[in-house]
């Protein structure tokens, strides 16, 4: 069945650490997204990828990097610059005619 | 830029009761869609509506565009219908631009 995967589904990091959330999807999806939720919030987009090799910020880039190397594949980096990465982070991809998204099942980050 | 209000923000059912969810939006859009959102977080696209009417089981949902709007319909409701019910439009070309509202959490008692 084609999907997004995301992994880890938990996740913990120490301050000052980078980590990287993977996001994989086999639905031969040109578009794919970050978002970031907060407890009892709506989704803040933090990086876009329209197609390999090109990304752009969202509203909250500030502490994040991603890579766009595969079509498949587009892992967030959490760096050490987020003084609040605390949150739940959802990957989605779209196809060429954007009749919708889908969601990958997320990852929940937590500072320890 | 367009904001989107959902109302209400929280939502207690009996199960078997019918309700209506609300999405205003302050701005045209180029389309709009509802999500449902799992107490475990997954999101399920419900429908892509940038206008008209549409039904899918015991869910429908109508946008009015010209009147920047949308209704999201959920009849019999059952325990698994608990979650949070997001709006989100498109103001441009692809989905990079998509925002979303805050939501309306439901929760329907068995």
């Amino acid at each position: 069945d084609g999907g997004i995967t995301q992994s880890p589904k938990y996740l913990f990091r120490k301050e000052g650490q980078n980590v990287t959330l993977s996001c994989e999807q086999n639905l031969n999806h040109d578009a794919m997204y970050w978002y970031r939720q907060d407890p009892g919030q709506g989704l803040r987009l933090i990086y876009y990828s329209q197609i390999v090799n090109d990304f752009q910020k969202g509203d909250i880039a500030e502490g994040y990097s991603v890579s766009r190397e595969k079509k498949e594949s587009f892992p967030l980096t959490v760096t050490s610059a987020q003084k609040n990465p605390t949150a739940f982070y959802l990957c989605a991809s779209t196809g060429r005619a954007n009749y919708g998204y889908t969601f990958g099942s997320g990852t929940r980050l937590t500072v320890v | 830029g367009i904001q989107v209000e959902q109302s209400p923000p929280d939502l207690i059912l009996q199960e078997g009761a019918n309700s209506t969810l609300r999405c205003n939006f302050s701005d045209s859009v180029n389309n709009l869609q509802w999500f449902h959102q799992n107490p475990w977080g997954q999101l399920i696209n419900l429908f892509y509506i940038p206008s008209g009417t549409k039904q899918n089981g015991r869910l429908s949902a109508t946008t009015v565009a010209t009147e920047r709007y949308s209704l999201l319909y959920i009849s019999s409701s059952q325990t698994t219908d608990s979650g949070v019910y997001f709006c989100a439009v498109d103001t441009g070309a692809g989905g990079f631009k998509t925002i979303f509202g805050a939501g309306t959490r439901l929760f329907v008692k068995a």
